[in-house]
């Protein structure tokens, strides 16, 4: 079984500051983590994902996560935010059960000028 | 190349009747996946198709079942409807002979139950 942690339901930074998401999982089984991003009244979109090769994994838009096995944690960061990048983020989980995600409740980030 | 895509849009229904929501994958893609999306919360599995059979299920009741098609498109129904019913119901599509594939979500249809 898979489970998702999200530390901080809201996070708010200033334009330019450093972004940083939250995320540690429980998996029984080497894990598939993702990051996606969710604008209002849209789907999810994949931000990055982590699939055992290099633990730094770089996404799109500037983010990247890192794995950390010994923490069981895969945080979501961004040197530098920008107003567009206000959204709510999910980290999610997959085993090997065909794809199956188990998303954490999300954050949503504000970002001021 | 078209992405994966949803309708409608958005629906309202009232409790006790019955819907459809319809999907169709991203171009080359085999498997669907539906998840529900309650307001405030993380999307969660509802279930898979993979060659237009079940192939996994989450935590959700009967009341909920699928399709899928031989062109890969699925529907997702759900019966007897409940207000707790109402979210957002994302369709997300991969290819199924690689585990796990990467997910890509459609936009969504908004289920209103009133």
């Amino acid at each position: 079984a898979q489970s998702v942690t999200q530390l901080g339901s809201h996070v708010s930074v200033s334009e330019g500051a450093l972004v940083l998401l939250r995320c540690n999982y429980s998996s029984s089984v080497p894990p598939y983590l993702f990051w996606y991003v969710q604008y209002p009244n849209q789907g999810l979109q994949l931000l990055l994902k982590y699939t055992s090769a290099a633990t730094l994994v770089k996404g799109i838009n500037g983010f990247e996560a890192e794995f950390k096995k010994s923490e069981t944690s895969f945080h979501l960061t961004k040197p530098s935010a920008h107003m567009s990048d206000a959204a709510e983020y999910f980290c999610a989980v997959s085993g090997t059960s065909y794809g199956k995600l188990t998303f954490g409740q999300g954050t949503i980030l504000t970002v001021h000028p | 190349d078209a992405g994966v895509t949803q309708s409608p849009t958005h629906l309202i229904k009232t409790r006790g009747q019955q819907v459809t929501l319809r999907c169709s994958p991203k171009s080359g893609h085999d498997t669907v996946s539906w998840y529900q999306q309650a307001l405030g919360q993380g999307p969660q599995f509802i279930f898979q198709y993979y060659e237009e059979e079940e192939r996994q299920r989450g935590n959700f009741p009967d009341r909920f079942s699928g399709h899928q098609f031989p062109n890969y498109s699925s529907e997702l129904n759900v019966n007897a409807l409940l207000l707790g019913d109402s979210a957002l119901y994302l369709c997300a599509s991969s290819l199924g002979d690689r585990t796990p594939d990467t997910q890509y979500f459609g936009p969504g249809t908004r289920l209103t139950v009133l």
